[in-house]
């Protein structure tokens, strides 16, 4: 539901910088998370965004555009550990989140 | 640190029985859900629920299922007459609502319906 859209794959090598782009429908909006999943393991929340702008935290960045309905997520100095999905959820109506089907990352030495 | 914990990890039942999976939430969270995976598919949402009642529910969530919080601390979902298509790793999450709403999942329950 929410026409939450996410690149399926990605690959990138080892120390470089990767960009997740995610976008949602803008109607009934009220956050926009960044999960971490390993395989066969439960989703890790990595950032929360409710206002336009960037957040930092550590090598993870993630930004939010509410009215472009637009959220990416930035992983910098990727190290081999990074290989997982990364999944865009976004909270609706203060209820409901609603996931993306994930961007798996494939980090190559 | 708190945790979602989920009982059992692993469930097998045959096709056309009950199962129900546990949840303990953590301790003072208002907002209580339960998501699904298929294997290699998308988390998918199924139900959330907020003071003692269903509040969304998603069109996979059908007659077949409940939720049920039997105590202050437990929450369950029931599934009636398992189908192989239920196969899946059920994860569930809790959420303060305030300040940044983040759910925090537990490790999940992996059902296999033979």
């Amino acid at each position: 539901g929410q026409n939450i859209d996410q690149p399926t794959e990605m690959t990138a090598t080892e120390g470089a910088i990767v960009q997740i782009n995610c976008t949602y429908q803008t109607s009934g909006f009220n956050g926009l998370f960044w999960y971490q999943q390993h395989a066969g393991e439960a989703p890790t929340f990595l950032s929360y965004n409710v206002l336009d702008g960037l957040e930092e935290k550590g090598r993870f960045s993630s930004f939010l555009s509410r009215s472009k309905g637009y959220s990416y997520l930035l992983l910098k100095e990727l190290q081999m550990k990074d290989s997982a999905s990364y999944l865009c959820a976004v909270l609706y109506n203060f209820n409901k989140f609603y996931f993306g089907s994930g961007t798996k990352l494939n980090v190559k030495p | 640190e708190p945790e979602v914990t989920q009982t059992p990890s692993h469930q097998v039942t045959q096709m056309g029985q009950e199962v129900i999976l546990r949840c303990v939430p953590i301790s003072n969270h208002l907002y209580f859900y339960w998501y699904r995976q298929i294997l290699g598919q998308k988390v998918e949402f199924l139900v959330s629920f907020y003071n003692n009642e269903i509040s969304e529910k998603s069109e996979i969530f059908d007659d077949q299922f409940s939720v049920e919080r039997p105590d202050g601390s437990n929450f369950t979902l029931k599934i009636r007459s398992t189908k192989l298509e239920d196969s899946a790793m059920y994860f569930c999450a809790s959420s303060s609502g305030t300040p940044n709403r983040q759910a925090f999942f537990g490790q999940g329950t992996r059902l296999t319906v033979v």
